[in-house]
């Protein structure tokens, strides 16, 4: 299996500008996470689906993002108007529902708004 | 609600020193512990992970860690440090009925020759 496959794997884009990050998960994990890392704050969860479905998205910052999961192969996080201030590296990690079993991750999509 | 509290943002090691990076979770029983490593500019990959079996658990590249529910730590520690050893290192606990792996904010490991 390839893995998580996110991208792109960078993006700069202009304050206010929509910004959207694809992943792919690895092939029969129903549990998908999407997570932001800063220096500041470290990695936080922003949502969890499982069955394609959300059950967690109280780390969703504000109304600004948004994510969707319409089929179990594809996901993604929607950024609307973007700000300086969402500047991070996402990830997005998958996995078999279960507390034993862990999650793999992507590469990241390193995200810059100017 | 789970937590995980790593002890040290940063730690200096020699090359061939020991290394010890330390975890506190909190959770309830039973926890599912994990240890990942992330290398520049790339996602986190796991080391070990502890499901309620053995409680020294082996991973790659020479690491361990053992769980240890008196002291609820999970320490990971490895013999000899090597210079590709360099990295940040994160400790995660799946627990409380959540399917969620909460993270430490890491630990960056520097290895000196």
């Amino acid at each position: 299996d390839a893995g998580v496959i996110q991208s792109p794997r960078h993006e700069v884009t202009e304050m206010g500008q929509e910004v959207t990050l694809r992943c792919k998960p690895i092939s029969g994990h129903n549990s998908l996470f999407w997570y932001r890392q800063t220096m500041m704050r470290g990695l936080e969860l922003l949502i969890y689906f499982n069955n394609n479905v959300p059950i967690d998205d109280s780390g969703m910052p504000e109304d600004r993002f948004s994510a969707k999961m319409p089929n179990a192969s594809f996901s993604t996080l929607k950024i609307q108007p973007s700000e300086p201030r969402d500047s991070a590296v996402y990830f997005c990690a998958s996995s078999r529902t279960g507390g034993e079993t862990e999650a793999f991750f992507g590469q990241g999509t390193r995200l810059t708004v100017v | 609600a789970q937590s995980v509290t790593q002890l040290g943002s940063h730690v200096s090691v020699s090359e061939g020193a020991l290394v010890l990076l330390r975890c506190n979770y909190s959770s309830s029983v039973p926890p599912y512990l994990f240890w990942y490593v992330q290398y520049p500019n790339q996602g986190l990959q796991l080391l070990l992970k502890y499901t309620s079996a053995a409680t020294l658990v082996k991973g790659i590249n020479g690491f361990e860690a053992e769980f240890k529910k008196s002291e609820t730590s999970f320490h990971l520690t490895k013999p000899s440090a090597h210079m590709s050893d360099a990295a940040e290192y994160f400790c995660a606990v799946i627990g409380g009925g959540s399917y969620i792996p909460t993270f430490g904010r890491g630990t960056s490991l520097i290895v000196h020759p």
